[in-house]
């Protein structure tokens, strides 16, 4: 059985571009949880999504946003990207309040 | 709301010493209970779960306890080796927030040869 999928698994971006993030959950699930991991920091919880909708966000700004496919697949996208937005995103899916498997990740690097 | 607190790493060893990591949670109701490792340039992996009171997860020669009455899931392993060095993440989920996982902070482990 096919993983948590993630792309692209490095990106590389310019201040102030835009960055678009893709996963693919394990066939079956219908929630997918993005997080950052920034250097020297712990996980930070972004974005859950369920059955296509939003359920919950964290602390971030409005310029990282995303949304969730009608077949479960998600996007991130992060807006006017910034330096301090360098970081191994990651996306995880779970069934309901299953345990939740994640991806591989993206490491985003802005310059 | 819900939380997970770890101990402040970095945690360095010597290879075959004995590991704890300690972790508690503040919770409503009755959270699963997981442990993740991160092993360098390598996404999280579930390391082992408990999903009720007294429940004892293990994999790979790590075990935790889930101790509802000092709400803490430590990790513990008898004899770490140098392939154990990764960062750990205790987690809970289940709870009122469904769904969400909550994660702490993070432990990086360090075993020397």
């Amino acid at each position: 059985e096919a993983g948590v999928t993630q792309s692209p698994t490095h990106l590389i971006k310019t201040r102030g571009q835009q960055a678009t993030l893709r996963c693919s959950p394990i066939s079956g699930h219908t929630s997918v949880y993005w997080y950052q991991q920034a250097l020297g920091l712990g996980l930070q919880f972004l974005l859950w999504y369920d059955e296509g909708e939003e359920r919950n966000r964290g602390n971030f700004p409005p310029r990282f946003s995303g949304r969730q496919f009608p077949n479960y697949s998600s996007e991130l996208n992060v807006n006017a990207l910034e330096l301090e937005d360098s970081a191994l995103y990651l996306c995880a899916s779970s069934f309901r309040d299953a345990k939740a498997f994640f991806g591989q990740g993206t490491r985003l690097t802005v310059v | 709301g819900d939380s997970v607190t770890q101990m402040e790493g970095p945690v360095t060893l010597s290879e075959e010493a004995f590991l704890t990591i300690n972790c508690t949670y503040t919770a409503t109701g009755y959270p699963s209970l997981f442990w993740y490792v991160q092993y360098p340039g390598e996404g999280l992996q579930l390391l082992l779960k408990a999903t009720k009171a007294d429940d004892k997860g293990s994999n790979k020669g790590f075990e935790a306890t889930y101790r509802k009455e000092t709400t803490s899931f430590h990790l513990e392993k008898g004899s770490v080796q140098v392939s154990d060095s990764a960062v750990y993440f205790c987690a809970l989920s289940g709870v009122s927030s469904a769904s969400k996982i909550i994660f702490g902070s993070g432990t990086r482990l360090s075993i020397r040869p």
